[in-house]
C-alpha cells in the first residue's frame, strides 16, 4: 500500500538557522498539507498546496514559512530562520482530491536549539 | 475559524468496556469527520470517517456518529482491547484544511 514518506525523520538545528523539511506525497495525490505538532499537544494546520499554489494557510505559517514542489515528486517546507518555538514534529499529507481522505506521513521531528 | 471541542481528555477503560469519545464544532458547513488514532512517536492513522450526508457508521469494532443540527460526532469503540490504547484525535474537514480536536488518551486495561 502507498505511503506518504517524509525525510529527515529526526532535525536538530541551531536557531536562526534554515531548515528544509521534504515529503514524497503518494503518486496519483493531488493535495497536499503540512501539519504540526508540538510534544504533548494536538495536530495544527499550516498550509495546504494544489496546482502549484497556496490553497490555504493558517496564522502560523508566516513569512518564515514556505512550501515548494521543486519536481513531480516532493513537496518541501522551509522554514528560513528557525526559532525555539518552530520545534515540534511536522507532518506532512496528502489526499487524491479536494476534500478527500488525508494520509499522514511519518513526520519530522525538529529540534531548534 | 473552525473550533473543534474534545472529550473526554483522558479516558481509561478495562478490557472488554465500551469507549466514546465526543467531537463539538462550531462552522456548520463542514461537511467531513474523520477519526485519527496516535501511538507514541507515530503519525495519526485514519481509523473511521463519515462525511454530512450519512448520520451513522460502522466498521467492525469502530463506529462514528454524527449529528449536524446539534454540531456534535462521536467515536464509539466496543470491545476494547489493550491495543486500542493511544491518543484518539476527531478532526473536522472543509475543502482544504483538517482542523483537530484536542485528543483523548485513552487507556486499555487488561
Amino acid at each position: 500500500e502507498p505511503e506518504v514518506t517524509q525525510t529527515p525523520s529526526h532535525q536538530v538545528t541551531q536557531m536562526g538557522q534554515e531548515v528544509i523539511l521534504r515529503c514524497v506525497p503518494i503518486s496519483n495525490h493531488l493535495y497536499f498539507y503540512w501539519y504540526r505538532q508540538i510534544l504533548g499537544q494536538k495536530v495544527e494546520f499550516l498550509v495546504s498546496f494544489y496546482n502549484n499554489e497556496i490553497s490555504e494557510k493558517s496564522e502560523i505559517f508566516d513569512d518564515q514559512f514556505s512550501v515548494e514542489r521543486p519536481d513531480g515528486s516532493n513537496f518541501t517546507l522551509k522554514i528560513r530562520s528557525t526559532k525555539l518555538e518552530d520545534s515540534a514534529m511536522y507532518f506532512c499529507a496528502s489526499s487524491l482530491g479536494h476534500g478527500e481522505t488525508q494520509y499522514f506521513g511519518p513526520g519530522t521531528r525538529l529540534l531548534v536549539l | 475559524g473552525e473550533n473543534v471541542e474534545q472529550h473526554p481528555s483522558t479516558l481509561s477503560v478495562q478490557e472488554g468496556d465500551s469507549a466514546v469519545i465526543k467531537c463539538t464544532y462550531s462552522d456548520s458547513a463542514s461537511n467531513y469527520f474523520p477519526w485519527y488514532k496516535q501511538e507514541l512517536g507515530k503519525r495519526p492513522q485514519l481509523i473511521i470517517d463519515i462525511r454530512s450526508n450519512v448520520g451513522e457508521k460502522k466498521d467492525q469494532r469502530i463506529a462514528v456518529t454524527l449529528n449536524k443540527t446539534a454540531k456534535h460526532f462521536s467515536l464509539h469503540i466496543t470491545e476494547t482491547q489493550p491495543e486500542d490504547s493511544a491518543v484518539y484525535f476527531c478532526a473536522v474537514g472543509g475543502y482544504n484544511k483538517l482542523i483537530f480536536g484536542a485528543g483523548t488518551r485513552l487507556a486499555v486495561h487488561p
